[in-house]
């Protein structure tokens, strides 16, 4: 596609409910990240893709968060049991570049999550 | 650990004039790049400008330039004859390229008013 896609654009989630957020990159794009922004901060690195492969998830904030790109294009980011603390707008970004120098990181809209 | 500073929560502008926004960074790679990105009320990260950190000039995009001083580590944007529309947040970011590290880390952002 012409962007990254992000859905759904919009979530309200009761606390204890499981939640997965879709994100489609661009067609072709090795890399692919999550990032987590809360309300008035600067987003916050989740975890990377390369292809299939998720080769850092060192900012994902606890184990009931999870993400998975199986065919190396789409990509899930599911939290399971959602807390309070985890409203926020999720944002996905892919990239074409594997590890050189240079830039290309295209971001969605993003998700917002609301836990009420 | 990289990290990036943007000391000002909020500016406020008058339109047509420049404005200056600050970030600082600290990286311990030798090699690394720095970004800004727009991100306006509707949430998408817009990229503005990028700068290599062994770039010898500092970059430019039409309105846009980035004030690179690497020995202070510090990568200010600079807004030429601002505009209504450039009203939004301004992140500062910055990526390492040792072992080919991908993430990009951001500031916590400045919120930028431009007053007719």
């Amino acid at each position: 596609g012409a962007g990254v896609s992000q859905s759904p654009r919009y979530k309200v989630a009761k606390r204890g409910q499981d939640v997965a957020l879709r994100c489609d990159p661009i067609s072709g794009h090795v890399s692919l990240f999550w990032y987590q922004q809360a309300l008035g901060q600067g987003p916050e690195f989740l975890t990377y893709f390369q292809n299939e492969a998720q080769l850092d998830k060192s900012g994902l904030p606890s184990d009931r968060f999870f993400a998975e790109r199986p065919e190396g294009s789409v990509s899930t980011l599911k939290i399971q049991r959602t807390q309070q603390e985890d409203s926020a707008v999720y944002l996905c970004a892919s990239s074409s570049y594997r590890g050189e120098s240079g830039y290309g990181y295209t971001f969605g809209s993003g998700t917002r999550l609301t836990v009420v | 650990a990289q990290k990036i500073t943007q000391t000002q929560p909020g500016m406020f502008v008058q339109e047509k004039e420049a404005v200056t926004l600050d970030c600082t960074y600290d990286t311990s790679d030798p090699s690394y790049g720095l970004f800004w990105y727009k991100q306006p009320s509707s949430g998408e990260m817009i990229f503005l400008i990028y700068q290599g950190s062994y770039d010898q000039q500092n970059a430019t995009e039409g309105r846009y330039s980035l004030n690179f001083q690497k020995a202070r580590k510090s990568a200010n944007l600079v807004i030429s004859a601002s505009q209504l529309g450039d009203s939004a947040m301004y992140f500062c970011a910055m990526r390492g390229f040792f072992q080919g590290a991908q993430k990009l880390v951001f500031g916590q952002g400045t919120r930028l008013t431009i007053n007719p």
